[in-house]
């Protein structure tokens, strides 16, 4: 079975500061990861997403994430916050049937 | 080009009463989803389709819960006797296959409220 933790449901930075959302899995087969985010009455947009290969993966908008295995993580960061970031975001292990399973979100603010 | 759209953005109902719900997926996309997005549980799978084999039903809260894919496209979400805790956003995402490593592309929801 798969299931994902977000730690912290509200995350505020100043804008220019690093963005660090925490994402932890389980997994019984190996972990393809996903974050989304979702802006106010929209839906969800991919930012990146772990397969295989480099563990280190780079999406849009200057976020990245980093696949570690050893601490069953994939955390979102970005080196600076600008005020369109402001949006919850949805980290995300694919079952091996294909469905997503989420966490429960991380709604970012960033503060001028 | 266009992306998975779905109909009513809103809609509003009273207990009891059915609702349906429409997506329509990215063209060519063999994979549809559909998932729900309450205050109190998150982000939840209900169902999916791939091409012609049997949808995988395993998330439907209850029989009240139904959906199908006419021609390979279109999907309609089908509750039945609303109830309050229906109201929720309802997200369409379609992939071009259900490979384990395929990006879902969402819609927008569509945002139920049942009164």
């Amino acid at each position: 079975a798969q299931s994902v933790t977000q730690l912290g449901s509200h995350v505020s930075v100043s804008e220019g500061a690093l963005v660090l959302l925490r994402c932890n899995y389980s997994s019984s087969v190996p972990p393809y990861l996903f974050w989304y985010v979702q802006y106010p009455n929209q839906g969800l947009q991919l930012l990146l997403k772990y397969t295989t290969g480099a563990t280190l993966v780079k999406g849009i908008n200057g976020f990245e994430a980093e696949f570690k295995k050893s601490e069953t993580s994939f955390h979102l960061t970005k080196p600076s916050a600008h005020m369109s970031d402001a949006a919850e975001y949805f980290c995300a292990v694919n079952s091996n049937t294909g469905k997503l399973i989420f966490g429960q979100g991380t709604t970012l603010q960033v503060k001028p | 080009g266009a992306g998975v759209s779905q109909s009513p953005s809103n809609k509003v109902t009273e207990k009891g009463k059915d609702v349906e719900l429409r997506c329509d997926p990215i063209s060519g996309h063999t994979a549809l989803y559909w998932y729900r997005q309450s205050l109190g549980q998150g982000l939840e799978f209900l169902i999916y389709f791939q091409g012609n084999s049997a949808p995988d039903k395993s998330g439907l809260p209850s029989d009240r819960f139904s959906a199908e894919r006419t021609g390979g496209s279109v999907s309609t979400l089908t509750i039945q006797r609303t109830q309050q805790e229906d109201s929720a956003v309802y997200l369409c995402a379609s992939s071009s296959w259900a490979g384990r490593t395929d990006t879902q592309y969402f819609g927008p929801g569509t945002r139920l409220t049942v009164l």
